[in-house]
């Protein structure tokens, strides 16, 4: 059963740093790993997606990795904004279509 | 273009009683999810259909549970005789053709369920 995590679980920076979350998964057998945003009583927001056959993806200030071997993959944020502040989350999609999350880091950029 | 919508946004309701929550997809998308976001659980899938079937029911917690799709279109997702354990945010998700890697899902706001 896969099973997905991410670390930290909440994370505070100040503006305009660069940082970096993780999210490890336990079963290498995926369709691809999504990058997600969530905004307080919100629905979510699909950032990224990495196909299996994939290394990375980027859009604007955001680079998603995807190492499938070792199980991760982690998303980076450069020069953060205040607007950057919300909980990302990581899933993992197997051959039945189905995204299996992981808990969410909460992230606040401070101004 | 519209995004999904989901009704109501809000639902208390008392122990015991029924509950229908319902989906509007992108249209024209076949796929269509269930997911359930609780406190203690975090995000888990329910439900999913392709067109009006549903390949995979393996995530509805228990029988008080069901669902049913409508020309291809409309879901609803009905829970008997509510535990306060149900108590959670249930967010809708659809997609183009849900049979490929490169498709994300696109979700609604939810329904925010408050059993009594």
């Amino acid at each position: 059963k896969q099973e997905v995590t991410q670390i930290p679980a909440a994370l505070s920076v100040p503006e305009g740093e660069n940082l970096v979350l993780n999210c490890s998964f336990t079963d290498s057998a995926i369709y691809n790993l999504q990058w997600f945003r969530q905004d307080p009583g919100k629905g979510l927001t699909s950032l990224l997606l990495i196909q299996s056959s994939q290394r990375e993806q980027t859009s604007g200030r955001l680079n998603a990795s995807l190492d499938k071997s070792s199980g991760r993959s982690t998303l980076y944020i450069a020069a953060s904004q205040p607007g950057d502040s919300a909980t990302y989350l990581c899933a993992s999609m197997d051959s039945s279509y189905k995204l299996i999350f992981g808990s969410g880091t909460r992230l606040l950029v401070r101004p | 273009g519209a995004g999904v919508s989901q009704s109501p946004s809000n639902k208390v309701t008392e122990k015991g009683k029924d509950v229908e929550l319902r989906c509007d997809p992108i249209s024209g998308h076949t796929a269509l999810y269930w997911y359930r976001q609780s406190l203690g659980q975090g995000l888990e899938f329910l439900i999913y259909f392709q067109g009006n079937s549903a390949p995979d029911k393996s995530g509805l917690p228990s029988d008080r549970f069901s669902a049913e799709r409508t020309g291809g279109s409309v879901s609803t997702l009905t829970i008997q005789r509510t535990q306060q354990e149900d108590s959670a945010v249930y967010l809708c998700a659809s997609s183009p053709w849900g049979a490929g890697a490169q498709e994300t899902q696109y979700f609604g706001p939810g329904t925010r369920l408050l059993v009594l």
